[in-house]
């Protein structure tokens, strides 16, 4: 699986927006970009994934670059709850199963009241 | 909602103790994995299984070993644990697609004395 590259820390105050960034230079044309967090104490939770297009689900959003080299998940309206160190991944879709996610050390978002 | 469940959340052992940490999910998933978790060392697949009796090593399988006797139900055995197994252990759960979730347990944070 190819390489990612995120800040170690970010840090957000309540209510406000959050954008955290990820690097996929050597991403390829099959590769699928995901998101995990993990908060403390506890595995990690899927968040949100895409391939070309921008994604939005009931956690987050998804942008990714036109040339796919770079993505960015972007949390609304940031709560005290998404502090928490996020993933970004990038999974190959072979056919059938894709077996291991390779975790990073991700970003550890710190939220200010 | 898809649950994954581990046997203990802490667990203190001897050296040369065996030790036995099961994962059991509710969802009817084909591929189970254990991965553990040290700090700055992210988390590493030790092994997995896509199915019912079969296992492939991940990249850290020396010191332990498998058993899916049934689908829900994936246990990693440390033969004879070591004071360098202490660790956080994490299981999770998937079924085969394009997407692939991956649905983690609590996790078990073991120390080997």
């Amino acid at each position: 699986d190819a390489k990612t590259t995120q800040p170690n820390s970010m840090e957000s105050n309540e209510e406000e927006p959050v954008h955290l960034p990820c690097n996929h230079s050597t991403i390829s044309g099959t590769d699928y970009i995901h998101w995990y967090r993990q908060l403390p104490s506890q595995g990690p939770e899927y968040v949100i994934h895409g391939l070309t297009s921008n994604v939005n689900n009931r956690m987050a959003s998804l942008a990714i670059a036109e040339d796919r080299k770079s993505s960015t998940l972007i949390l609304h309206r940031a709560t005290l709850r998404d502090a928490a160190v996020y993933y970004c991944i990038l999974r190959r879709y072979y056919g059938g199963s894709q077996g291991n996610l390779i975790f990073g050390k991700g970003t550890k978002l710190s939220v200010k009241p | 909602d898809v649950k994954v469940t581990q046997s203990s959340r802490y667990l203190v052992k001897r050296t040369g103790e065996k030790v036995f940490l099961e994962c059991v999910q509710d969802m009817d998933h084909e591929n189970m994995f254990w991965y553990r978790q040290d700090p700055g060392l992210g988390l590493r697949l030790i092994y997995f299984s896509y199915d019912v009796k079969m296992k492939e090593k991940g990249d850290i399988p020396e010191g332990y070993s498998v058993s899916r006797e049934k689908k829900e139900r994936f246990s990693l055995i440390l033969e004879s644990a070591s004071t360098n197994q202490t660790s956080m252990y994490l299981c999770a759960s998937s079924f085969p697609s394009v997407q692939e979730t991956q649905y983690f347990g609590p996790g078990t944070r073991l120390l080997v004395l």
